[in-house]
């Protein structure tokens, strides 16, 4: 099946600096890809829908500055959390899926705290 | 603006029973829904998809039901095992929904050996 591999699967670093997060598909191409967030027993909400070869859309409320989004190839988007802040810390999720009719496959998820 | 429930919020059972999960969402155009599994600090796991023209899927020990009219999915876990401790997620894709999936708070499910 579909595999979205994500790493790292934690970080910590210091306020003020910049943290990427990459996600990968494996063995399929991703035109599109999601970026969530997760706050503890919270569920995931949606950040933004990253698009292959042009800007992500974000959602409602997500800083575009502040949480930049890469999609550079088919099978790779990053997410870059700059000037990150003690509140920035959560678990970050990404996902992606093979085509149309197929369901959704989430990576394992970052955990990033910000000290 | 399509909103997804899930009840019970936590579900604690002996092992080796049934059991059965509730979710429900308030728009009824949707292209599938999806049942996940998240282990803590971890990511989440596909279980089951049901396209909306579909009635039920099943994989192993897991059923899942569809009934778009009524906004209603339901999750039947088989025999239980300390094992299938978990949060279980529910998520429809909208359709003009723009391929997002909106999501249920989820379920937590706790078997006791």
């Amino acid at each position: 099946g579909a595999v979205v591999s994500q790493h790292p699967s934690r970080v910590i670093c210091k306020s003020g600096t910049s943290v990427k997060i990459e996600c990968r598909s494996l063995d399929f191409q991703a035109t599109t890809m999601f970026w969530y967030r997760q706050f503890p027993k919270q569920s995931l909400m949606l950040m933004a829908t990253s698009n292959e070869g042009s800007k992500a859309t974000y959602e409602q409320g997500v800083e575009k500055d502040k949480f930049l989004i890469n999609h550079a190839s088919l099978t790779l988007s990053t997410l870059t959390v700059t000037s990150a802040h003690p509140e920035d810390s959560s678990f970050y999720i990404c996902s992606a899926r093979e085509g149309l009719f197929t369901g959704y496959t989430f990576g394992s998820g970052t955990r990033l705290t910000v000290v | 603006k399509q909103e997804v429930t899930q009840i019970p919020a936590a579900l604690s059972v002996p092992e080796g029973e049934n059991l059965v999960l509730n979710c429900s969402f308030t728009d009824s155009a949707i292209y599938n829904l999806q049942w996940f599994r998240q282990d803590p600090g971890k990511g989440l796991t596909s279980l089951l998809l049901i396209q909306s023209s579909q009635r039920e899927q099943t994989s192993g020990r897991l059923n899942a039901s569809l009934d778009k009219s009524s906004g209603r999915s339901t999750l039947y876990i088989a025999a239980s095992q300390p094992g299938d401790s978990a949060t279980y997620l529910c998520a429809v894709e909208t359709q003009g929904g723009s391929e997002k999936l909106v999501f249920g708070k989820g379920t937590k499910l706790t078997v006791n050996p």
